[in-house]
């Protein structure tokens, strides 16, 4: 069966400070892969997605970047943490046209 | 503008008192409608999926519709176990899923 795991699971960070969050899924091959950020009273905000090694699609201008080195791994990058970078990030997978299953979310404070 | 509105943003039901949950979208061309299930400081766990009118899903106490611009999430006696956030996304063009913000839902004893 298939599981994804995203860790940490909480992180505090310093404005200002880099940010590297993972994720990698076990269980299936070449899928689409997903970051989403959840802030507090809206609703989840597509960061970037991937459908392949290097395949990287950008859906809101901002200081983050995402990575796929490999197949089933999935990189949320920045440089310098600003404070609106404050939230709850979520990888996710799934095939083409299908559901999306979702990793256990990593709550980020920027302080 | 939203292109998928949930309502309403909270619901607060008695164990055993029916109700449903909306969701409307406003881009046409629907691939398909999903509803997740999201409790607090967790990942959305998926209940279902649409794809066209007059499709319906159940499973347990919940039943999805779909109609051409909305759906609509039927919880029937619920428990206090149901409380959570009921998420809805909708899929018209490319690989991603557009949500909405959520009804947040508590069933009391």
């Amino acid at each position: 069966s298939q599981t994804i795991h995203q860790w940490p699971a909480t992180l505090v960070q310093p404005v200002g400070s880099p940010l590297s969050l993972e994720c990698t899924v076990e269980g299936t091959s070449n899928p689409n892969l997903y970051w989403y950020r959840q802030a507090a009273g809206r609703g989840l905000q597509l960061l970037f997605y991937s459908v392949g090694i290097g395949q990287i699609s950008s859906e809101v201008p901002q200081n983050l970047s995402a990575s796929r080195p490999q197949d089933r791994q999935f990189i949320l990058s920045s440089k310098k943490l600003l404070l609106s970078d404050s939230g709850f990030y979520l990888c996710a997978w799934g095939a083409t046209n299908e559901k999306l299953f979702f990793g256990s979310g990593t709550q980020l404070s920027v302080l | 503008e939203d292109q998928v509105t949930q309502s309403p943003e909270a619901l607060r039901l008695q164990e055993g008192e029916s109700s449903s949950l909306n969701c409307s979208y406003t881009v046409s061309g629907l691939r398909g409608l999903f509803w997740y299930r999201q409790d607090p400081g967790k990942g959305p766990e998926f209940l279902f999926t649409l794809y066209s009118a007059g499709e319906e899903k159940e499973k347990e106490r919940l039943k999805a519709t779909l109609t051409k611009k909305e759906s609509f999430l039927h919880i029937t006696a619920p428990k206090p176990e149901d409380s959570a956030t009921y998420l809805c996304a909708v899929q018209f063009s490319g690989y991603a899923l557009n949500f909405g913000k959520g009804t947040s839902l508590l069933v009391t004893p």
